[in-house]
C-alpha cells in the first residue's frame, strides 16, 4: 500500500448507530488531519494531530471523536450523527509544520 | 477573517487550449500556497506548490503564478486534456506548527473534446 488509505469507502448509518472511519498513511509523516467535504463548500478542517497529539479541534461537535494511536493511523469515531453530517470525510497527512498535505480517497458517509 | 477564494466556479475549455484558473487570498502573511486537483470519487491530489519568495514555478504542463501585491494566485495548464477535467482547489498555509491549510471553494474545469 502506498500513500494514504481510508476505509470504508462508503458508509450508510442510522442516527443511533456507532461506527468508525479508519485512515492509514504510508508516507512516514508525523501529522494527520480529518476534513469534511460537503457539496458547494470548501474543505472544512475538523481535527489536526501532530506527533500523535491533538493540536486542533475546529469546533467539531462531540458526536465526532478522533483517535490517533500512532503516527500512521487515525480514526474518527461516530455516534448519534445527524443527516446533515452526511458528507465526504477526507483524511490527510503531512510532515509536521510543512504545508503539503496528501489526501486519502475519502469515506462517503450517508446518515439516514 | 482568512479566506481563500476562486474567481469562477466553472471553467469550460476546448481540448488542446490552455487553461487558467484563478484564486484570490486574503492573508498577506501566508507564506506557502498549493494547488490541488480532485477528480470525481477521489481525494484531492497535489499538483504544484509555491512559496511566497517566488512569483512563478513550473511543473509538467502546469505553471503557478503568485502576485503578492494583489494577493492573487493562478494555475495555468498547457494543452488541456480530457484527463484534466476535475475540480481545482487552491490552498493557503497559515503560519503555524500545525501546518493548517485554508482551502478555496474550487473551480470545476470541463474540457470539451
Amino acid at each position: 500500500e502506498t500513500g494514504v488509505t481510508q476505509t470504508p469507502r462508503h458508509l450508510v448509518m442510522g442516527m443511533t448507530n456507532k461506527k468508525s472511519l479508519k485512515c492509514e498513511q504510508h508516507l512516514g509523516h508525523n501529522a494527520m488531519y480529518w476534513y469534511k467535504q460537503s457539496a458547494k463548500k470548501p474543505l472544512e478542517l475538523m481535527f489536526v494531530y501532530s506527533l500523535e497529539e491533538r493540536v486542533e479541534n475546529n469546533s467539531v461537535p462531540s458526536r465526532f471523536s478522533p483517535e490517533c494511536p500512532n503516527s500512521s493511523h487515525l480514526f474518527l469515531h461516530l455516534h448519534t450523527l445527524q443527516p446533515e453530517d452526511s458528507a465526504l470525510y477526507l483524511c490527510a497527512s503531512s510532515q509536521r509544520g510543512f504545508g503539503t498535505q496528501y489526501f486519502g480517497p475519502g469515506t462517503r458517509l450517508t446518515v439516514l | 477573517g482568512e479566506s481563500v477564494g476562486l474567481h469562477l466556479p466553472t471553467l469550460s475549455v476546448q481540448e488542446g487550449d490552455n487553461s487558467i484558473i484563478n484564486c484570490a487570498y486574503s492573508n498577506s502573511a501566508s507564506d506557502y500556497f498549493i494547488w490541488y486537483k480532485q477528480e470525481s470519487g477521489k481525494g484531492p491530489q497535489f499538483i504544484i506548490d509555491i512559496r511566497s519568495n517566488m512569483d512563478k514555478r513550473q511543473g509538467q504542463r502546469v505553471t503557478v503564478l503568485l502576485n503578492k501585491t494583489v494577493k492573487h494566485l493562478s494555475l495555468q495548464i498547457a494543452a488541456t486534456q480530457p484527463g484534466d477535467s476535475a475540480v481545482y482547489f487552491c490552498a493557503e498555509k497559515v503560519t503555524s506548527n500545525t501546518g493548517k491549510l485554508i482551502f478555496g471553494q474550487g473551480t470545476t474545469l470541463q474540457v470539451k473534446p
